[in-house]
């Protein structure tokens, strides 16, 4: 499979803990992307990365928020302290460059917090 | 800033009838790119198609179509003949060239088709 991994695909926390959520992007892909799209709405941009540099990050992207890229290849979105506003489906993408190339998603991981 | 908006909620066809998806988008950048995405159950998002803002002129491939009209800032999207394995959530979405990292979804579209 040479598509976007991510892993878990689906998560449920209690309330006030850390969630990790992981995502392999296309192998020769340098930018990846993640978003949140919550239920009935289209994804929103959270954060880019091109290799390991973290080069923008959405207001939406609060304190309680970490991403990863170490060495360029996987990455990781950490959550802490969760609330139950943050249950949403989280995606991942990568592309190969910008200027209107497509992005491609992996199926995301389906976060719940009671 | 960028904005794109779908008017549709939701579509209900009966398979073989064509579907159109209308999308309007706003955009201060003169040069831009428009994509639709369609995102099944399996909650991936599958890239259809894209239209960069310099080129007008519309395509058919396949089953997809789509009318890119600068003028009224719209960006329709038409399946021909459905099939049942077109119904999903279908996304427009918008890129400027300065801000080329972020894509601006719409709220997206569901299409049911009946069998």
């Amino acid at each position: 499979d040479t598509g976007v991994s991510q892993d878990p695909r689906h998560k449920i926390t209690k309330r006030g803990q850390n969630v990790t959520f992981r995502c392999d992007p296309i192998s020769e892909h340098n930018r990846l992307y993640w978003y949140r799209q919550t239920l009935g709405q289209g994804p929103e941009f959270l954060t880019y990365f091109q290799n390991e540099a973290q080069l923008e990050k959405s207001r939406l992207l609060s304190d309680r928020f970490s991403a990863e890229r170490p060495k360029g290849s996987f990455s990781t979105l950490e959550i802490q302290r969760t609330e139950q506003g943050d249950s949403a489906m989280y995606l991942c993408a990568s592309s190969s460059r910008g200027g209107g190339t497509e992005a491609f998603f992996g199926q995301g991981t389906r976060l719940t917090v009671v | 800033a960028q904005k794109v908006t779908q008017a549709q909620t939701e579509i209900s066809v009966v398979e073989k009838e064509d579907v159109t998806l209308d999308c309007v988008y706003e955009t201060r950048d003169t040069t831009y790119y428009l994509f639709w995405y369609k995102q099944p159950p399996s909650g991936e998002l599958v890239f259809l198609i894209r239209r960069n803002s310099f080129d007008e002129q519309n395509e058919i491939s396949g089953r997809y179509s789509w009318n890119f009209q600068k003028s009224t800032s719209s960006f329709n999207f038409t399946i021909t003949a459905s099939q049942v394995v077109d119904s999903a959530v279908y996304f427009c979405a918008l890129s400027e060239a300065s801000y080329d990292y972020k894509l601006s979804f719409g709220a997206g579209t569901t299409v049911t088709v009946r069998a």
